[in-house]
């Protein structure tokens, strides 16, 4: 079965400072990955996606994420944090359930927090 | 419509009771997903809807829970003889189409379950 994995429940950076957010995979096959983010008392939003081409994807709010194939990772990066940036954050894989249909397996989050 | 909408936004219950909660999808998006996200965890899977097929209820997890799409559009998740370990946000999401597993979800704001 696929699985994803957020390895920190927290991270905390310095405004204006690069920021990381890890997620690894696994999956066979060609991975379908994921980032959303939740801010707080609101829904949760598309940030991108990888399907397939370039490994460097770009998205909203000024984010990327590089899928790394030999490490089967795919993580969250932004060059200058912003305190808005403080939210909580998902990865997630595609998976092709026993019933034949296409799903989301999500991490368990990874909380974000940017100190003036 | 402007986006997904849920309602109610919170709900209190008593154990035992049983409780509604609606969503109303983005108009044309095909396809419609339920969620549970417990404090801590990562969304969890429940019910998936697309067009007129049978829904893949394969994430339930009791038959307390049910769900149904009207006309395609709205839908409604049901628990009924609600315990409190049913507490949680309960998310819905609505896709365009869900052809490739690739689409994009965009989510609701959540109804918040609490079970006393």
């Amino acid at each position: 079965a696929q699985s994803v994995a957020q390895p920190e429940d927290q991270v905390n950076v310095a405004e204006g400072n690069p920021l990381t957010v890890k997620c690894t995979y696994s999956v066979s096959g060609n991975p379908y990955l994921f980032w959303y983010v939740q801010y707080p008392n609101r829904g949760l939003q598309f940030l991108l996606k990888y399907i397939t081409g370039d490994n460097l994807v770009k998205g909203s709010y000024g984010f990327e994420a590089e899928f790394n194939k030999s490490q089967t990772s795919f993580h969250l990066k932004k060059p200058s944090a912003l305190v808005s940036d403080s939210a909580l954050y998902f990865c997630a894989v595609r998976e092709y359930n026993l019933r034949g249909n296409y799903q989301l397996i999500w991490g368990a989050g990874t909380k974000l927090i940017i100190k003036p | 419509g402007a986006g997904v909408s849920q309602s109610p936004s919170n709900k209190v219950t008593e154990k035992g009771k049983d409780v509604e909660l609606r969503c109303d999808p983005i108009s044309g998006h095909t396809a419609l997903y339920w969620y549970r996200q417990s404090l801590g965890q990562g969304l969890e899977f429940l019910i998936y809807f697309q067009g007129n097929s049978a829904p893949d209820k394969s994430g339930l997890p009791s038959d307390r829970f049910s769900a149904e799409r009207t006309g395609g559009s709205v839908s409604t998740l049901t628990i009924q003889r609600t315990q409190q370990e049913d507490s949680a946000v309960y998310l819905c999401a609505s896709t365009r189409t869900s052809g490739s597993g690739g689409e994009t979800q965009y989510f609701g704001p959540g109804t918040r379950l609490l079970v006393l």
